[in-house]
């Protein structure tokens, strides 16, 4: 079965820092990729996500991601974080079939102080 | 309809009484899944809906839980005889055919006191 691995389950960090959250996955195969954030007192929301193409991807509120295949990476980037930034998040590798070719990593708990 | 809708959106029960939460999918999506999330922890698959295929029960932690899906729409997932430990979010799920981009309800915050 395929894994997720999140190495940081919980960051602090001040505003305007740099933030780089690590993503790293085992199979071998194509996958979709995804960042999921959940900010406190919300629903699990996209943040992100990666098909085929550009290994480096925008999505929402100035988040990217780069899709690095030869180190199984997927790792979360945003120049200059804000306060309103503080949330968890979730990477996710889907390699198709069924249950388990979803899987979601352990999370990572962001906090930004102001 | 435009979103995963959960209900309810929270639910306090006593201990080893009967829960039911419903989940109503996106129109469309064949796949949907549910999950759990204690306090601060990550989440935790429960069940796995295909089309009209078996579906995959292997998250379930205990004979306590089960779902169904009727007519490859509306899911419910029911947990009898509830225990304090049972006390999480429970969230739905549903799939975009042909990827892993999940859509996900606002999800069940269940309370077993």
């Amino acid at each position: 079965a395929q894994s997720v691995s999140q190495h940081n389950h919980h960051v602090i960090l001040s505003e305007a820092a740099s933030l780089e959250l690590g993503c790293n996955y085992s199979y071998g195969g194509t996958v979709n990729l995804f960042w999921y954030v959940q900010y406190p007192g919300q629903h699990l929301q996209l943040l992100l996500k990666y098909f085929s193409g550009d290994p480096l991807v925008k999505g929402i509120k100035g988040f990217e991601a780069e899709f690095i295949k030869s180190k199984f990476s997927f790792n979360l980037r945003k120049p200059s974080v804000q306060w309103s930034d503080t949330a968890e998040y979730f990477c996710a590798v889907y390699s198709g079939g069924g249950a388990d070719g979803l899987t979601f990593g352990k999370g990572t708990h962001l906090i930004i102080q102001p | 309809g435009a979103g995963v809708s959960q209900s309810p959106s929270n639910k306090v029960t006593e201990k080893g009484k009967d829960v039911e939460l419903r989940c109503d999918p996106i129109s469309g999506h064949t796949a949907l899944y549910w999950y759990r999330q204690s306090l601060g922890q990550g989440l935790e698959f429960l069940i796995y809906f295909q089309g009209n295929s078996a579906p995959d029960k292997s998250g379930l932690p205990s004979d306590r839980f089960s779902a169904e899906r009727t007519g490859g729409s509306v899911s419910t997932l029911t947990i009898q005889r509830t225990q304090q430990e049972d006390s999480a979010v429970y969230l739905c799920a549903s799939r975009r055919t042909g990827t892993g981009e999940l859509f996900f309800g606002e999800g069940s915050r269940l309370t077993v006191l």
